[in-house]
């Protein structure tokens, strides 16, 4: 069974400083990882993903995620942080192999303070 | 760029009866579509996979005869509360993949409250 884990249910930081906001994953086969961010009562906006390749992505907002099969993660980053990144952060997971659907974390509040 | 559209975006309906939420996509074949609930604050919870023409594979713990989902064309995919309860007052989210498996689109998501 695939599953994604967020550890860490709100990240606070300043504007202008760097932010991660951590995910890492379990697959049977190789993974589909995406990052998704939810405004209130909004749905969901796609910020990157990973399929093959490098493994830094870069993605929308100045976003970027790096995949790490070792330690199983695709962290989310951002070097400066703006007030309107705060959101709900999802990171997400697709076995490809199985061809099923998105399992989602449990989201990640992200909080940038001015 | 592919586009998901969600129909209606906000439904509020009485206790017992039914509500169907439209699901579509409009720039692209939707070979599967998938259908998330969420509760504030929540994860997104998989309800059921749809593929087109056949039926929908439910996840465990969902009522399928609570909510039917239909998948009748390569674009169009609906979910059906039926009987309504206040505790289905949620927030639904479609999503659909194309042909090639890569990339999934969401919908903007159709707010049921239940009254």
């Amino acid at each position: 069974a695939q599953s994604v884990a967020q550890p860490e249910d709100q990240v606070n930081v300043a504007e202008g400083n760097p932010l991660t906001v951590k995910c890492t994953y379990s697959v049977s086969g190789n993974p589909y990882l995406f990052w998704y961010v939810q405004y209130p009562n909004r749905g969901l906006q796609f910020l990157l993903k990973y399929i093959t390749g490098d493994n830094l992505v870069k993605g929308s907002y100045g976003f970027e995620a790096e995949f790490n099969k070792s330690q199983t993660s695709f962290h989310l980053k951002k070097p400066s942080a703006l007030v309107s990144d705060s959101a709900l952060y999802f990171c997400a997971v697709r076995d490809i192999q199985a061809g099923t659907a998105l399992i989602f974390g449990k989201g990640t509040t992200l909080s940038v303070s001015s | 760029g592919a586009v998901v559209s969600q129909h209606p975006s906000r439904v509020i309906c009485k206790s017992g009866t039914s509500v169907k939420i439209e699901c579509r996509s409009l720039d692209f074949q939707a070979t599967t579509m998938f259908w998330y609930r969420q509760f504030p604050k929540q994860s997104l919870m998989l309800m059921a996979t749809s593929n087109e023409g056949s039926k929908a594979t439910y996840e465990q713990g969902v009522e399928k005869d609570k909510f039917l989902i239909n998948h009748a064309s390569l674009t169009l995919s609906t979910l059906t509360v039926t009987s309504a309860h206040p505790e289905d007052s949620s927030f639904y989210i479609c999503s659909a993949s194309g042909t090639s498996g890569n990339t999934i689109y969401f919908g903007e998501g159709s707010w049921l409250t239940v009254v």
